[in-house]
């Protein structure tokens, strides 16, 4: 049973170079979400998706944009990056009636 | 706004040490409240949750209880092991539709043998 599965999990990347971080869910759950983990800040919500062809902003999105592809997977773009994106990115799924569950993370530091 | 506020970690615990990790927050109506536990290279696991005033979630021989007169939900276990050492992050969620959590900063836990 994978879960959650991200991909890639390091990346670095150049100031100004683009990347898709992907994400993919085998529990048939609506909702995605897109988070980013900061020392001393916790996590912040990017961008969701409550269902297969809706996307929402979060608290941080500017600087990211989301595809909801299918209802398995969710991906993240950044078009242009900026050091101040380097950071752990966390996906997670939730089904509606069940808590959260995160994949594994991707670092990403941008150079 | 939502939020929800931390003890500042790290904490550092010898084995089996009662651990209490606070935590406070700040909503309106009633969120329900969430314990997710960081192992190293991990993403976040739920520990436990409580939907409701006065309800205690319990997991692993973790517990915290949903006081809404205090906002808080202090999370608690008697007798802490090595394998507990980890990042522990308090969250609410109140939307009812979509659950947009809204975690706190994390407290990493040490425990030494």
């Amino acid at each position: 049973n994978a879960g959650v599965t991200q991909t890639p999990k390091f990346q670095v990347l150049k100031t100004g170079q683009s990347m898709t971080l992907q994400c993919a869910q085998d529990m048939n759950h609506n909702s995605m979400y897109w988070y980013r983990q900061d020392p001393g800040m916790g996590l912040r919500l990017i961008y969701y998706s409550a269902s297969e062809g809706t996307t929402d902003k979060g608290e941080v999105p500017n600087g990211y944009n989301v595809s909801r592809l299918n209802k398995r997977e969710f991906s993240l773009r950044l078009e242009s990056a900026a050091p101040s994106q380097t950071s752990v990115y966390f996906c997670a799924s939730q089904g509606a009636v069940t808590e959260a569950f995160f994949g594994q993370g991707t670092r990403l530091t941008v150079v | 706004g939502d939020s929800v506020t931390q003890m500042e970690g790290p904490v550092t615990l010898s084995e089996e040490a009662f651990l209490t990790i606070n935590c406070t927050y700040t909503a309106t109506g009633y969120p329900s409240l969430f314990w997710y536990v960081q192992y190293p290279g991990e993403g976040l696991q739920l520990l436990l949750k409580a939907t409701k005033a006065d309800d205690k979630g319990s997991n692993k021989g973790f517990e915290a209880t949903y006081r809404k007169e205090t906002t808080s939900f202090h999370l608690e276990k008697g007798s802490v092991q090595v394998s507990d050492s980890a990042v522990y992050f308090c969250a609410l969620s109140r939307d009812s539709g979509t659950y947009k959590y809204i975690f706190g900063t994390g407290t990493r836990l040490k425990v030494l043998a």
